[in-house]
């Protein structure tokens, strides 16, 4: 069956550091795959897409994230973080049409 | 360009009143549009999956004569909470997707709905 996880339920960093959410997926054929970033009382807004091709995909914001097959694995990349971006994150799998949601990851900045 | 809206934003309502939530795309015609419902710190559950001029499809558990879902146009899908209780409260969201198959859907601001 298919799944998507989110192994980290809050995450905490410094402003200005760096920032790694993690996403492991489950799904018997190619994935694609989504980062969805929520603030609080708001819909969602999509930092970025795999579907295929290269593996290291740029997002919105300066995001990126790296598909790699061989650990089912999408992790979210931001190499420094800014007040702005505390707020909860979402990978998500489409399988068959359908967004099946992780967890998500709530992440808080501190100056 | 492809942006969704819904309205209201925010609804109170007392038990056993119905209360209808819409979802425009304002800029591009939806052939799909989705429900789903959110509890606080909560991921994203999918409720239901509307295509333009049939019937929704809703996912296991979710009560269809509930939550009245109509996708009357290419841009407008409407959800009814009927005799809504306390247990209803929650954040609604819509989104909608261009066109059938592999596509990104974008996602309306939600509606908080609480239920006294």
């Amino acid at each position: 069956a298919q799944s998507v996880t989110q192994p980290d339920i809050h995450i905490t960093v410094s402003e200005g550091a760096s920032l790694e959410l993690r996403c492991n997926y489950s799904y018997g054929a190619t994935p694609y795959l989504f980062w969805y970033v929520q603030s609080p009382g708001q819909g969602l807004q999509l930092l970025l897409k795999y579907f295929s091709g290269d593996t290291l995909v740029q997002g919105i914001k300066g995001f990126e994230a790296e598909f790699k097959r061989s650990q089912s694995s999408f992790n979210l990349r931001k190499p420094s973080v800014h007040w702005s971006d505390a707020a909860e994150y979402f990978c998500a799998l489409d399988s068959w049409g359908k967004l099946q949601f992780g967890a998500g990851t709530q992440v808080v900045v501190t100056p | 360009g492809a942006v969704v809206s819904q309205h209201p934003s925010r609804v109170i309502c007392k038990s056993g009143t119905s209360v209808k939530i819409e979802c425009r795309s304002l800029d591009f015609q939806a052939t799909t549009m989705f429900w789903y419902r959110q509890f606080p710190k909560q991921s994203l559950m999918l409720m239901a999956t509307s295509n333009e001029g049939s019937k929704a499809t809703y996912e296991q558990g979710v009560e269809k004569d509930k939550f009245l879902i109509n996708h009357a146009s290419l841009t407008l899908s409407t959800l009814t909470v009927t005799s809504a209780h306390p247990e209803d409260s929650s954040f609604y969201i819509c989104s909608a997707r261009r066109d059938r198959g592999l596509n990104e859907q974008f996602f309306g601001p939600g509606t908080r709905l609480t239920v006294l």
